[in-house]
C-alpha cells in the first residue's frame, strides 16, 4: 500500500530565503508525482507534475526533483515571498495507478 | 473561465438527511475524482470515474455514491448523513487516468453535519 509522508510538517522562513520541502513515498513504482499548493479555505492548485522518466521539472522559482529509487521528491523554492505562504502537498498514484495518494502537507509561512 | 467548479460552496445540514454536491469540468477531461479532506487537513481519494469504470476506495461507506450524467459532470450523493461526514469535499479531473496527467481541483464544498 502506497504511503506518502512530508517533512517538515511546518516551516517558517524570512522573505528571500531559499527553501526545500521533502516528500517521501514507500512504493517507488510510480508513474508520476505531482506537487500542489493549497491556500487556506481554498482548493488545490497544481504546481508541477514530474513523470517517472524525468528527474526534475522547473516552473519559475519552483524546481521539483524526483528520485524514484530512493522514494523521494523535493520541491525547491527560490527567493521565497510572503505570497508563497500556503500548504504544499505532494501526491503519487497508488499501486494500481488509478487513484492518488496525498501526503499530509507542509505548511509554509514566509515572513515579510 | 472556471476549469472545475463545485456547488454549493458551503452546505449545512442535519444528521440523517440526504444531500448532493455537484461538480462540473469544462476541460474536456475523461476522468473525474472526489476527495475528502478531514479536519486534520488530510486529503483522501473517495472515487475516480471515467466513462468506463468507477473505482471506489474501499474505506468509503456505501452511503456515498457518485453519479455522472455525462463526461463533464460527476455529482456526489450522500445518504443518511452522519456527524463524521463533516469535511471539505473536493472534485478534480484529469485527462485519461491519473497515471500521466495532471489533476485539476475544484474549490471545494465545506459540508457541516449538525
Amino acid at each position: 500500500k502506497q504511503e506518502v509522508t512530508q517533512i517538515p510538517a511546518a516551516l517558517s522562513v524570512p522573505e528571500g530565503e531559499n527553501l526545500v520541502l521533502n516528500c517521501s513515498f514507500t512504493d517507488s513504482a510510480i508513474y508520476n508525482l505531482q506537487w500542489f499548493r493549497q491556500d487556506p479555505g481554498k482548493g488545490l492548485t497544481s504546481l508541477l507534475l514530474i513523470q517517472s522518466s524525468q528527474r526534475e521539472q522547473t516552473s519559475g522559482r519552483l524546481n521539483a526533483s524526483l528520485d524514484k529509487s530512493s522514494g523521494r521528491s523535493t520541491l525547491y523554492i527560490a527567493a521565497s515571498q510572503p505570497g508563497d505562504s500556503a500548504t504544499y502537498l505532494c501526491a503519487v498514484p497508488d499501486n494500481y495507478g488509478q487513484n492518488f495518494v496525498f501526503g499530509p502537507g507542509t505548511r509554509l509561512s514566509v515572513l515579510p | 473561465d472556471t476549469a472545475v467548479s463545485q456547488t454549493p460552496k458551503y452546505l449545512v445540514t442535519q444528521m440523517g438527511n440526504d444531500k448532493s454536491i455537484k461538480c462540473e469540468q469544462n476541460l474536456g477531461h475523461d476522468t473525474m475524482y472526489w476527495y475528502k479532506q478531514d479536519s486534520k487537513k488530510f486529503l483522501k481519494i473517495m472515487f475516480s470515474y471515467n466513462n468506463k469504470e468507477l473505482i471506489i476506495n474501499e474505506t468509503v461507506p456505501n452511503r456515498f455514491s457518485p453519479k455522472s450524467p455525462d463526461k463533464a459532470h460527476l455529482n456526489l450523493h450522500i445518504n443518511s448523513l452522519e456527524l463524521g461526514d463533516s469535511a471539505v469535499y473536493f472534485c478534480a479531473s484529469s485527462r485519461f487516468t491519473g497515471r500521466f496527467h495532471e489533476q485539476y481541483f475544484g474549490p471545494g464544498t465545506r459540508l457541516t453535519v449538525t
